[in-house]
C-alpha cells in the first residue's frame, strides 16, 4: 500500500510553545489529508480535512486557530498545535488517500504523541 | 447523525475464530473499513467493503450488509499477534470523510 510519514513521532514541550507535525505522502500526491486525535483507549476522532491550496475544513468543536493547518504541496499537510497546553497532551495521526477521494484507502503515518508539559 | 456501535473488548484463544461485529448509521454510505491499530501504534489497513457481501484476503473476512447496515470481521487461526483493537470505519459521501467506530479491544490468549 502507500507509504505516509508522519514526523516526529514523538515531542514534548513547555506549556504555552508551538509544535508543528508534518505529514507526507511518499510515493503518491494526495490533494486531501485527514488530521486525527486519539485519546488513549478511545478510537480516533477527526479534527478537520486538509485540502491542498486551500482552507481546511475543521469539524465542529475544533479550533481553527488553535490548530492551524497547512497543505502546500501535493504530498506535504503540516498542523501546528498553537500555544500547546497540557490538555494538548494526545496522539496525533494524520491520513492520505491516494487518487480519487471517493474510492480509494486511506493510509495513516505512525502518529505524533505530544506531550506538554 | 452517524453513529458506529461494536463491542468494546472481546476474549478468544489462540487458534480459534473470532468474529466482530461493527453496526452503523450514516448520512450517505460510501465504503466500510477494518483497521487492526496496537496500542501506541497507528491503524493499519484490513479490509474494504463497499458492495454486500463477503471479502476474504488470507486469515482475515469482512462482510457487509448495506440494508441492515451491518458488517463483520472474521479472524481465522488466531495467533497471540492478532491481540489489539480492531477499528470498523464508514466513509461517508458527505466530503467522503470517515468516521471511526470506538474500536473492539481483542485479547487472543494461549
Amino acid at each position: 500500500g502507500a507509504v505516509v510519514s508522519q514526523h516526529p513521532s514523538w515531542v514534548i514541550c513547555k506549556s504555552g510553545t508551538s509544535v508543528k507535525i508534518e505529514c507526507r505522502s511518499l510515493d503518491f500526491q494526495a490533494t486531501t489529508m485527514f488530521w486525527y486525535r486519539q485519546f488513549p483507549k478511545q478510537s480516533l476522532m477527526l479534527m478537520a480535512t486538509s485540502n491542498e491550496g486551500s482552507k481546511a475544513t475543521y469539524e465542529q468543536g475544533v479550533e481553527k486557530d488553535k490548530f492551524l493547518i497547512n497543505h502546500a504541496s501535493l504530498t506535504l499537510s503540516t498542523l501546528t498545535v498553537t500555544s500547546a497546553h497540557p490538555e494538548d497532551s494526545s496522539f496525533y495521526i494524520c491520513s492520505a488517500s491516494e487518487g480519487e477521494l471517493a474510492k480509494n484507502i486511506q493510509y495513516f503515518g505512525a502518529g505524533t504523541r505530544l506531550s506538554v508539559l | 447523525g452517524q453513529n458506529i456501535d461494536q463491542p468494546t473488548e472481546m476474549t478468544a484463544t489462540e487458534g480459534a475464530i473470532v468474529q466482530i461485529n461493527c453496526t452503523y448509521q450514516t448520512s450517505g454510505f460510501n465504503g466500510l473499513f477494518w483497521y487492526q491499530q496496537h496500542a501506541g501504534e497507528a491503524p493499519t489497513f484490513l479490509s474494504y467493503n463497499v458492495l454486500d457481501g463477503l471479502e476474504e484476503k488470507g486469515r482475515f473476512s469482512s462482510f457487509l450488509s448495506r440494508s441492515k447496515g451491518y458488517s463483520y470481521l472474521l479472524l481465522k487461526e488466531l495467533q497471540m499477534k492478532d491481540s489489539a483493537s480492531y477499528l470498523c470505519a464508514v466513509r461517508n459521501t458527505g466530503g467522503f470523510k470517515t468516521i471511526f467506530g470506538a474500536g473492539t479491544r481483542l485479547f487472543v490468549k494461549a
